[in-house]
């Protein structure tokens, strides 16, 4: 079955610092993708990829960068971190023929004081 | 550009009662379109999906959806819930952006089912 790890699973950090969030994924999956999810806005779209070395804007990019550089991780940084971006993050990887059936890890949860 | 609306944010039932979550989905042809459920302190996992074909699609654990394109949904449906069925549903529509997929989740349906 499907595998995406993700850590940490929790992490609490201050405002105006650098934050690193993890994936891994061992399904040999070509797309991943970072999602945030809030109460009241369900799953946005973060940073998502195609293949190791490409990263894509998604529908809520600001503060936000990404790396992909292999196809197993993916990396999402926050350079300087705010209290809004409060949040749990979700990885998931996908195939890039497998019509967005995705599969996710079970979340980072991220408190900025 | 895509979009997904989840009109109920919260939904209760009694257990063994029958069970419908609606979604909406908006996009110019067809998408595919996928149910997730979301258990607590847990990531998403796939009920179901559907493309093509049958518009009742049957998933995991009892559940169906059925699409219709002249009304763009795609309800999720249950005969009979179970407490277990507590968490929270997700639907998303999934189109292609030069062979790549780029999937939009609609803001989830809180599910409560009392014992």
């Amino acid at each position: 079955e499907a595998a995406v790890t993700q850590s940490p699973r929790n992490k609490v950090a201050v405002t105006g610092g650098k934050v690193t969030l993890s994936c891994n994924q061992t399904n040999n999956h070509n797309n991943m993708y970072w999602y945030r999810q809030d109460t009241g806005h369900g799953l946005r779209l973060i940073h998502y990829s195609y293949g190791a070395g490409s990263t894509e804007k998604g529908d809520i990019p600001d503060g936000y960068k990404a790396s992909r550089p292999s196809q197993e991780n993916f990396s999402l940084i926050l350079e300087l971190a705010t209290p809004s971006q409060t949040s749990v993050y979700f990885c998931a990887s996908g195939t890039r023929k497998n019509t967005g059936q995705l599969y996710f890890g079970e979340g980072s949860k991220l408190t900025v004081l | 550009a895509q979009s997904v609306t989840q009109p109920d944010a919260r939904v209760t039932v009694s257990e063994g009662a029958s069970l419908q979550l609606r979604c909406k989905y908006s996009y110019s042809a067809t998408p595919y379109l996928f149910w997730y459920v979301q258990y607590p302190r847990q990531g998403l996992q796939m009920l179901l999906k559907y493309y093509s074909g049958d518009p009742v699609v049957q998933g995991v654990n009892g559940f169906e959806a059925e699409f219709s394109k002249s009304d763009s949904s795609f309800h999720l449906r249950k005969a009979s819930v179970h407490w277990s069925d507590s968490a929270v549903y997700f639907c998303a529509v999934s189109a292609t952006s030069g062979g790549n997929y780029k999937p939009t989740f609609g803001k989830g349906t809180s599910l409560v089912v009392h014992p």
